[in-house]
């Protein structure tokens, strides 16, 4: 799974600020999900982008976030005016597109955000 | 709906002992697929092991094996000769047949300290 790259690994952001965080996923993935994993939890389901498309943001909040996964270049993940309960570690995972339930989701190594 | 159940939020094993973590899903889908990641201190998710609804035989990986009790709605993964290198937190998820490969539920997850 160290095919699936996340920048920066630590953010630290000021309330209010706009936190945005990368993710590069498997080369030949063109699926990409975000989760969410607050402390002491697992990890929650935000988004589903393929390429240029946003599939199911069912896991995202109405208000401030937002993703994309343009044709070139990583998903960014997008968290305007940041508030501490922002803070969390965002994972980001990709996989090929499979009917087949056995395909497991590569996960990258999180990016953890810090919200003072 | 999908729901994951770890009941356990912290287990304590002897070094080269087995040890049993414990999952209870829900789901209402007629096809589905279990699976076992575990998350050190580093903070990354590593794959275990994987169990589909339909597999008639229990899942196993190296010193991993899982307890599928498909009546009972159990998956519960089952570490043999525990070592040091073992403590982690352990998470529990799924994926339905109709979600693509990738969007899963997670359970809270179960700390797992092996002592010497």
């Amino acid at each position: 799974n160290a095919g699936v790259m996340q920048n920066p690994r630590h953010l630290v952001r000021r309330r209010g600020q706009e936190a945005r965080l990368r993710c590069s996923p498997m080369k030949g993935h063109s699926h990409v999900y975000w989760y969410r994993q607050l402390p002491e939890e697992g990890l929650k389901f935000m988004v589903y982008l393929q390429k240029e498309n946003i599939i199911d943001e069912s896991g995202m909040p109405k208000e401030r976030f937002s993703a994309e996964f343009p044709k070139e270049g990583p998903s960014i993940l997008r968290i305007q005016q940041v508030v501490r309960g922002d803070s969390a570690a965002y994972f980001c995972a990709s996989s090929q597109r499979t009917d087949s339930l056995d395909r497991e989701a590569f996960f990258g190594q999180g990016t953890r955000l810090t919200v003072v | 709906a999908q729901k994951i159940t770890q009941t356990q939020p912290g287990m304590f094993v002897q070094e080269k002992e087995a040890v049993t973590l414990d999952c209870t899903y829900d789901t209402s889908d007629p096809s589905y697929g279990l699976f076992w990641y575990k998350q050190p201190s580093s903070g990354e998710m590593i794959f275990l092991i994987y169990q589909g609804s339909y597999d008639q035989q229990n899942a196993t990986e190296g010193r991993y094996s899982l307890n599928f009790q498909k009546a009972r709605k159990s998956a519960n993964l089952v570490i043999s000769a525990s070592q040091l290198g073992d403590s982690a937190m352990y998470f529990c998820a799924m994926r339905g047949d109709n979600t693509n490969a990738g969007k899963s539920t997670f359970g809270d997850g179960t700390t797992l300290t092996v002592k010497p």
